[in-house]
């Protein structure tokens, strides 16, 4: 699977938008953008995913760069529980593989 | 109902012993994994397993052993534990043939090898 970069960390106010960003740019065509996050203590939840178009699900936004080498996942109004890590993480839909590879992350603090 | 459970949360062992956490999962899905992430917060694939096939990460120790009495579980057994086998263990599940493949985790079993 393709490598993806984040910011190792990012702080938002609470109600306010929050914008995490992430490049891909070996990304391949058949590669799907996913996107998890870990609260403390928690073990991984999955947020959303796309290919080439934007995204809408009850909990965040994924907007997809046109050439697809980058993408965000956009929280529309911060609250104090979504202070978690935050991964993107690329996975080819013909892969033989399973797995999720994670990164890094973007620890997200969400302030008060 | 919880979706995939791990038992048991925190497990405190010696050196040497031999151990096994358990996961069970309840959605029905065809595949589960194990998943460690270590003191740097780094989580790293295992296994990954269904009936049919089972893909382990050859950075695995052969000391760990995922074992699978039915498609609702996958068992991790590790063999002469070490210090550096310290570290929370999470199991996840997934339905192949998902075109997005999400994975749902388990709530993570907290080892620590004195």
């Amino acid at each position: 699977d393709a490598k993806t970069t984040q910011p190792n960390s990012m702080e938002s106010n609470e109600e306010e938008p929050v914008h995490l960003p992430c490049n891909h740019s070996t990304i391949s065509g058949t590669d799907y953008i996913h996107w998890y996050r870990q609260l403390p203590s928690q073990g991984p939840e999955y947020v959303i995913h796309g290919l080439t178009s934007n995204v809408n699900n009850r909990m965040a936004s994924l907007a997809i760069a046109e050439d697809r080498k980058s993408s965000t996942l956009i929280l529309h109004r911060a609250t104090l529980r979504d202070a978690a890590v935050y991964y993107c993480i690329l996975r080819d839909v013909y892969g033989s593989a399973r797995q999720l590879t994670f990164g890094s992350g973007t620890q997200l603090t969400v302030l008060p | 109902d919880t979706a995939v459970s791990q038992t048991p949360k925190y497990l405190v062992t010696q050196m040497g012993n031999d151990k096994s956490i358990k996961c069970e999962q309840n959605l029905g899905h065809d595949t589960m994994y194990w998943y460690k992430q270590d003191s740097k917060k780094f989580l790293k694939i295992m296994f990954s397993y269904n009936n049919k096939e089972l893909i382990i990460n050859e950075t695995v120790p052969n000391r760990f052993s995922p074992k699978s009495p039915d498609k609702a579980h996958l068992n991790l057994h590790i063999n002469s534990l070490e210090l550096g086998d310290s570290a929370v263990y999470f199991c996840a599940s997934s339905q192949r043939g998902s075109s997005y493949n999400e994975q749902f985790f388990g709530p993570g079993t907290r080892l620590t090898v004195l």
